[in-house]
Order: structure tokens, then C-alpha cells, then sequence
């Protein structure tokens, strides 16, 4: 298995404050990914990363910035938190087999 | 941007039946894979296709390029099977298009 870590595993905040997630892996991948899901919606992708300090954007990026610093670690973070954006984020990574974090669980209230 | 459908949404079955799952998708793709997502949240790779067929234990996976079309096979399903099953294609540079998921729930 790949070792791809995602912190915190759950979250709780208000409308307004800041969040950042962050996703650790161990493997050297060059691409990573942060997806939400949501019912009724699936996967979908916010950010990818293919190569440190190279991001683009996904289908679902408003609201949402990257930062890529280290091969190793992909930062998602919500500037300003909304109700919006209560979801599950997972963070994954490869080009050919893909490996999903256990996800986090974000609740904005 | 590709539609990526699958089909049935749900499907409850008895365990040792023959399962199969579809996925159809819309645009050209570079390659198509098959996920499963347990109760609790973990996604798993099963496989990925780009031409043929592939099988892992009990589990097949068939791709058309032609037709874009998918389908996942479980042979003697168990309860443990019992998880959503999801497709999802590349597109363009290693950018992933999701179904929706199909929730299958096999009983003893």
C-alpha cells in the first residue's frame, strides 16, 4: 500500500475561519489530487498537483487554493470556510494505480 | 467534458450470484478504473483498463473502446463484496472523471 496520510481525519468549524488539510505521502508520486464527495455528486476534483509548485485547477475549484511545496506534502485550504463545504475530502495520488487517503471529514457550521 | 454513467445506482443481490456493474462514458479516454468504497469511507483501486480485460481472484473487468462502455463482473458474491463500486475515466492529463457509484449489497 502506498503510505499516503490526510490530516485531521475530522473537523469541525464555523462559516468564516480558515481550514487547511493536508495530505502526506511517502511514495514519491509526482501527481497528487484532492477530490470532495459528496451524495448525489460523487468524486469530484478540486486541485491536482503534478509536480511541486505545479497545481491546476479542477471542476469544483472555487473557494478552494493549493500549495504544493515538498513532493511529499499537498496542502488544501479553504480561505474562508462555508457551509458549502461541508464534505468528505480525500486526497490521492499516482498516474497509473491510484491510492486514496482515508479521507477527512469536514463540517462547517 | 466526459458523462461518465453507471448502471444500476443499487443493486441487492443473494450471496453466490453473478454480479455485473455498468459504466458507459461519453468522450475518449486514455484509461478507465474501477474503485470499490467500503462503509466507512476507504477507496480501493481494483483495476485499471485500457483495452481487454483484466481479473483479479473473483473480480473481472471488460472494456470496450469502441462502444465506451465497462463493465465489472463478481463471480460467487459474498457479503463482504458488499460496498459501492465506482468508475471513473482519464481524461486528458491524468484528470479523473467519476460515475456516480453503484451501492451493492449482497446477503447471506
Amino acid at each position: 500500500d502506498a503510505g499516503i496520510t490526510q490530516s485531521p481525519r475530522h473537523k469541525v468549524t464555523e462559516t468564516g475561519t480558515p481550514v487547511t488539510l493536508r495530505c502526506h505521502q511517502t511514495e514519491n508520486h509526482r501527481y497528487m489530487y484532492w477530490y470532495r464527495q459528496d451524495p448525489g455528486h460523487g468524486l469530484r476534483l478540486i486541485h491536482y498537483s503534478y509536480g511541486v509548485k505545479d497545481t491546476d485547477k479542477g471542476e469544483v475549484s472555487d473557494g478552494y487554493s493549493v500549495s504544493r511545496s515538498k513532493t511529499e506534502d499537498f496542502l488544501l485550504t479553504l480561505e474562508s470556510a462555508t457551509s458549502s463545504q461541508t464534505s468528505v475530502y480525500f486526497c490521492a495520488l499516482g498516474a497509473g494505480e491510484l491510492f486514496f487517503g482515508e479521507g477527512s471529514r469536514l463540517t462547517v457550521l | 467534458k466526459n458523462e461518465v454513467e453507471q448502471s444500476p445506482q443499487n443493486l441487492t443481490a443473494q450471496e453466490g450470484e453473478f454480479i455485473t456493474i455498468n459504466c458507459s462514458y461519453s468522450v475518449g479516454i486514455s484509461a478507465l478504473h474501477w474503485l470499490q468504497q467500503h462503509p466507512g469511507g476507504g477507496i480501493v483501486s481494483l483495476f485499471m483498463l485500457s483495452s481487454g480485460k483484466k481479473k483479479h481472484g473473483r473480480l473481472i473487468a471488460t472494456i470496450n473502446i469502441q462502444e465506451k462502455h465497462s463493465s465489472l463482473h463478481i463471480t460467487a458474491s459474498h457479503p463482504r463484496d458488499s460496498a459501492v463500486y465506482i468508475c471513473a475515466v482519464v481524461e486528458g492529463a491524468q484528470k479523473l472523471v467519476f460515475g456516480q457509484g453503484t451501492r451493492l449489497t449482497i446477503n447471506p
